[in-house]
């Protein structure tokens, strides 16, 4: 069992289009990070969340942590062709500062 | 560019050939990672290094893999007899030190090194 569950597996909607995708764990987490990847790059962070209930907004994306700061989700409004790639939730373990990545969501974005 | 750098970008091998991988992180990160991914999948840990000192290894890393570091700058990831479940995009990611006035916790990737192996 992963310790960060992603889901779903792979997401393909049209322009326009809105999508969640959601990162869950039986673990309580000090913090959450969420990286995109693109093919054939390294994954890029977006935003960490810290504090149970916390929603950030990066222009069209909204990440929430839950209250319990067990899960998370990511949700895009009017995605665009742009927006594809690898979504990752990831959590940091503090000693080290090792990442520990969930299988990811891939989201495809037809033009 | 200041960003993490790694090389070669793609790699194909035969089974059975040793295979090395460098990677040159942001200069002033003290700490860099190893992560292995296979395709669609998230990255896994391999390894990480705080300046010179290899402070974790992932069971994942097997006796066939070497990374060091050995003057807290560049490393180097070293397969040697690959088997075709090596094939993977080998990550490698540097951080600045924990607690600092710069650290957000978060890694900076490069873009892999792809090994194939036939």
């Amino acid at each position: 069992t992963q310790l960060l569950e992603q889901s779903p597996q792979f997401l393909s909607i049209q322009e326009g289009e809105n999508l969640t995708v959601y990162c869950n764990s039986s673990s309580v987490f000090s913090s959450l990070q969420w990286y995109r990847q693109e093919p054939g790059e390294g994954p890029v962070l977006l935003v960490t969340v810290v504090t149970g209930g916390e929603v950030k907004k990066l222009k069209r994306l909204t990440f929430q942590f839950g209250d319990a700061r067990k899960d998370s989700s990511l949700h895009i409004t009017a995605a665009q062709p742009g927006d594809t790639g690898l979504y990752l939730c990831a959590t940091l373990k503090a000693a080290g500062n090792k990442l520990t990545f969930g299988g990811g969501t891939r989201v495809l974005v037809k033009p | 560019d200041t960003g993490v750098s790694q090389d070669p970008r793609h790699k194909i091998t035969k089974r059975g050939q040793n295979v090395t991988f460098r990677c040159d992180p942001i200069s002033e990160h003290n700490r860099l990672y190893w992560y292995r991914q296979t395709l669609g999948q998230g990255p896994e840990f391999l390894t990480y290094f705080q300046n010179e000192a290899q402070l974790e290894k992932s069971r994942l890393l097997s006796d066939r893999f070497s990374a060091e570091r050995p003057k807290g700058s560049f490393s180097t990831l070293e397969i040697q007899r690959t088997e075709q479940g090596d094939s993977a995009m080998y990550l490698c990611a540097s951080s600045s030190p924990p607690g600092g006035e710069w650290n957000t916790g978060e890694l900076f990737f490069g873009e892999g090194s792809r090994l194939t192996v036939l």
